[in-house]
């Protein structure tokens, strides 16, 4: 099946830095890439969606100058978080959608945990 | 809005038992119905989907029926194994625009030997 990396797999930072989380189409050209965030034990909640070449669409609540995505490629997409505190200790999803398929689906990827100190 | 709704858990199975885990969905419009699972230190993957009411997913010995009359989308298994143990996610989408997921709070299952 479609792979979608991350990386990294996990990120510790000091409070007030910003950290890029970058999210790859191993062997699919995604045309439209989604970021979650996800809460210990809690659901997905959808972020942004990130389509090559625009500005991404960010969801009701989500700051964008504070997590900023860009989609350069067919191929890649990155969520930066910019001056990271605490609060934004989460764990960082996204997804690829392959168009091309006979069942157009969403691949994800394995996650980014990051831990803001 | 679009919503779906997923019984709470954790979900408490000895081996080889039989797995029910309930999803009904509101939505405006034929939405397709997806179940996703979550194992331990991973991402989601994709366990099974249905587009169309009366259309069955199936995949690993699970199943689900997309209930039209009841917008229900409920996951059985009928035999569990201990390996089955994960976080289980019923999601949806709506077959315009940018097909974007709204997931359930989903619902961990435990397996024991």
């Amino acid at each position: 099946g479609a792979v979608v990396s991350q990386h990294p797999s996990w990120v510790i930072c000091k409070s007030g830095t910003s950290v890029k989380i970058e999210c790859r189409s191993l062997d699919f050209q995604a045309t439209t890439m989604f970021w979650y965030r996800q809460f210990p034990k809690q659901s997905l909640m959808l972020m942004a969606t990130s389509n090559e070449g625009s500005k991404a669409t960010y969801e009701q609540g989500v700051e964008k100058d504070k997590f900023l995505i860009n989609h350069a490629s067919l191929t890649l997409s990155t969520l930066t978080v910019t001056s990271a505190h605490p609060e934004d200790s989460s764990f960082y999803i996204c997804s690829a959608r392959d168009p091309s398929g006979i069942l157009d689906t969403q691949y994800f990827g394995p996650g980014t945990r990051l831990t803001v100190l | 809005g679009n919503s779906v709704t997923q019984m709470e858990g954790p979900v408490t199975l000895s081996e080889e038992a039989f797995l029910t885990i309930n999803c009904t969905y509101t939505a405006t419009g034929y939405p397709s119905l997806f179940w996703y699972v979550q194992y331990p230190g991973e991402g989601l993957q994709l366990l099974l989907k249905a587009t169309k009411a009366d259309d069955k997913g199936s995949n690993k010995g699970f199943e689900a029926t997309y209930r039209k009359e009841t917008t229900s989308f409920h996951l059985e298994k009928g035999s569990v194994q201990v390996s089955d143990s994960a976080v289980y996610f019923c999601a949806l989408t709506m077959n315009t625009g940018f097909q974007k997921l709204v997931f359930g709070t989903g619902t961990r299952l435990l397996v024991s030997p």
